[in-house]
């Protein structure tokens, strides 16, 4: 089956410092993929739209200087973290279809803890 | 736009209990539906899924019909145990981008022995 995997699963920095996360399909390409925020104990919420060669469609109330994304291959997306701050304390997961229009398989999530 | 209403939690039930959680969907076409099944600290997997009206997902005992009619994709397990507990997250795919989701709130489930 489909299988997309993020990495790292987690991960603690500083305040104002920055952190990567990876998102990869497996065993599929994907043009699109989708990054989702997780508060504690609250549903997930659609960040950003990522598309392959082009710019990220952020949703409405995003920070996109903040919230870096980058789909630089049909196998990986990555979310940047810039300047984290305790605020961006967060579980953030991605998703990705196999093909336009199709139904999205989730990686397993990255807890990002700032400290 | 989208939306998923989810039963409201915690939902608490003694082993080999009947579950219902409850929910409800607005969108514009006909979009997938899905449960999603996420213990604490680990990410979301995916439970059962239905493409189109009258389909019945199911999965590990678990069922869900989908229900045009009713806007509604009611979660059912006949018998429940310990090793359920975990958050359930109803969910959508957009029907014009069904990569894009949109979910529920998530209800917690607690089976107890």
């Amino acid at each position: 089956g489909a299988v997309v995997s993020q990495h790292p699963s987690r991960v603690i920095c500083k305040s104002g410092t920055s952190v990567k996360i990876e998102c990869r399909s497996l065993d599929f390409q994907a043009t699109t993929m989708f990054w989702y925020r997780q508060f504690p104990k609250q549903s997930l919420m659609l960040m950003a739209t990522s598309n392959e060669g082009s710019k990220a469609t952020y949703e409405q109330g995003v920070e996109k200087d903040k919230f870096l994304i980058n789909h630089a291959s049909l196998t990986l997306s990555t979310l940047t973290v810039t300047s984290a701050h305790p605020e961006d304390s967060s579980f953030y997961i991605c998703s990705a279809s196999p093909r336009t229009n199709t139904e999205a398989f989730f990686g397993q999530g990255t807890r990002l803890t700032v400290v | 736009g989208n939306s998923v209403t989810q039963m409201e939690g915690p939902v608490t039930l003694s082993e080999e209990a009947f579950l219902t959680i409850n929910c409800t969907y607005t969108a514009t076409g006909y979009p997938s539906l899905f449960w999603y099944v996420q213990y604490p600290g680990e990410g979301l997997q995916l439970l059962l899924k239905a493409t189109k009206a009258d389909d019945k997902g199911s999965n590990k005992g678990f069922e869900a019909t989908y229900r045009k009619e009713t806007t509604s994709f009611h979660l059912e397990k006949g018998s429940v145990q310990v090793s359920d507990s975990a958050v359930y997250f109803c969910a959508l795919s957009d029907p014009t981008n069904a990569g894009k989701s949109t979910f529920g709130d998530g209800t917690t489930l607690t089976v107890k022995p």
